[in-house]
């Protein structure tokens, strides 16, 4: 497809239990991001990343998150020991970035829900 | 730093009536601004940009926003209200006097059109 793809589109898990959800960004897209949104809330900013630039981690809540992404394209986010409190839909989206240096639009994925147990 | 404020966590419209929903933002250069819509259970999805040139910009939907510097708002408007365009509506700021490319989202706002 065309589309930012993640999966998997839900995952249930165990408190304590690491986690991994990937992100498939739109071919081409130097750009990729990651956010948590919780029920009803707005987006929380997690981690970014820009071609072969060392990525923005400042929205990481906590050093059980971590993000890869591999080759400049595909990306995964692990939490590990997940918490009741990592309930929430993680999107992922990517966007070009033109030659000015700006950031074009971003295209977000359906996101991943995840429910801690 | 740069942020955005949505000051209304819902708007309540009847069809056929116009809609607005407000966005403020907040840059130390020239902003980037978008506004996003997000369907139940869905994905969110671009609705329209503003860059530079027109105040005025029109996107998917009908939905236009206008651009204005002195109050440092970005409103998404829509002349005639349709029932299926109730959704969470983000507007987003971006810096574009800084080299990062994280973008800032409001907290969005929740519209229902009633019939």
């Amino acid at each position: 497809g065309a589309g930012v793809s993640q999966s998997p589109s839900n995952k249930v898990t165990e408190k304590g239990k690491d986690v991994e959800l990937r992100c498939d960004p739109i071919s081409g897209h130097t750009a990729l991001y990651w956010y948590r949104q919780s029920l009803g809330q707005g987006l929380e900013f997690l981690i970014y990343f820009q071609g072969n630039s060392a990525p923005d981690k400042s929205g990481l809540p906590s050093d059980r998150f971590s993000a890869e992404r591999t080759g400049g394209s595909v990306s995964t986010l692990t939490i590990q020991r997940t918490q009741q409190e990592d309930s929430a839909v993680y999107l992922c989206a990517s966007s070009l970035v033109g030659t000015s240096g700006s950031t074009d639009t971003q295209y977000f994925g359906p996101g991943t829900r995840l429910t801690v147990l | 730093a740069q942020s955005v404020a949505q000051p209304e966590d819902q708007v309540n419209v009847a069809e056929g009536n116009p809609l607005t929903v407000k966005c403020t933002y907040s840059v130390s250069g020239n902003p980037y601004l978008f506004w996003y819509v997000q369907y139940p259970n869905r994905g969110l999805q671009f609705l329209l940009k503003y860059i530079t040139g027109d105040n005025l910009v029109k996107g998917s939907y009908g939905f236009e926003a206008e651009f204005n510097k002195s109050q440092t708002s970005f409103h998404l408007k829509k002349p005639s209200a349709l029932v299926s365009d109730s959704a969470l509506y983000f507007c987003a700021v971006r810096d574009l006097g800084t080299n990062a490319g994280k973008s800032t989202f409001g907290d969005g706002t929740t519209l229902t059109v009633k019939p």
